[in-house]
């Protein structure tokens, strides 16, 4: 069966840093891009970036370039999603997907609520 | 880039059938693939459309995904409402030199 599983709740204060994950099973791991979507709390769903784990091709939203880091393990076949310095406005649900570059058949993970708050 | 945008919300009686349109600002909406997106009330998302008109294996022949190029949009069809199919529902394309863009949800209530 193809899953992915993510981290648990975070509950952060501004300024922390912070690594979520995503673990792919039943699939080959390298062989499909992995992204992240955000949904901010009662919003939309909006695309973080996705990368490729067989050569760690990486693109970013240019909204968010600079803000998070997008990695993976290929040992563990687990992709990241990382903040250096938390802000209060990162507060959001996010969820990883396995997609074709364009979308295409996306496989959603359950998701992770990150919590920031002081 | 381009904007995708959709009805904020719809409504429709059991069993009858409702379309949710999204419309591209600019470029081909047929150069393209557009997806859909179905989320439940405190649920991820699922993938009900995807490459325009197909289904993932899994999902009822009540959906159906089309383009008009005519209106440069993407539609999502579902007959046969059922009270479960009450969700908010995403559209999403892509082009070449723009990372995935959503549409802005749509509310189907089904009463």
């Amino acid at each position: 069966e193809v899953q992915l599983v993510q981290s648990g709740a975070e509950v952060k204060k501004p300024g922390e840093s912070l690594r979520i994950s995503c673990k792919g099973s039943g699939y080959s791991f390298t062989s499909s891009w992995i992204g992240w979507v955000r949904q901010m709390p009662g919003k939309g769903l909006e695309w973080m970036g996705i990368v490729y784990p067989g050569d760690s091709d990486t693109r970013y939203s240019p909204s968010l370039q600079g803000q998070v880091t997008i990695s993976v393990d290929t040992s563990i076949n687990t992709a990241y999603l990382q903040w250096t310095s938390l802000k209060a406005s990162d507060s959001a649900i996010y969820y990883c997907v396995r997609a074709s570059h364009y979308g295409g058949n996306v496989m959603w993970g359950q998701g992770t609520l990150v919590s920031v708050s002081s | 880039n381009f904007m995708l945008t959709q009805p904020h919300s719809v409504s429709e009686s059991p069993g009858k059938t409702i379309t949710i349109s999204c419309t591209r600002s600019s470029g081909n909406v047929a150069g393209s693939y557009v997806q859909w997106y179905q989320q439940r009330p405190g649920s991820a998302p699922t993938t009900v459309i995807y490459d325009d008109d197909r289904r993932p294996s899994g999902i009822p022949d009540r959906f159906s995904g089309s383009i008009d190029m005519s209106s440069n949009s993407a539609s999502l069809t579902i007959s046969g409402l059922k009270t479960e199919d009450e969700a908010d529902y995403y559209c999403q394309s892509y082009d070449g030199s723009t990372p995935w863009v959503f549409g802005g949800g749509t509310k189907l209530t089904v009463l």
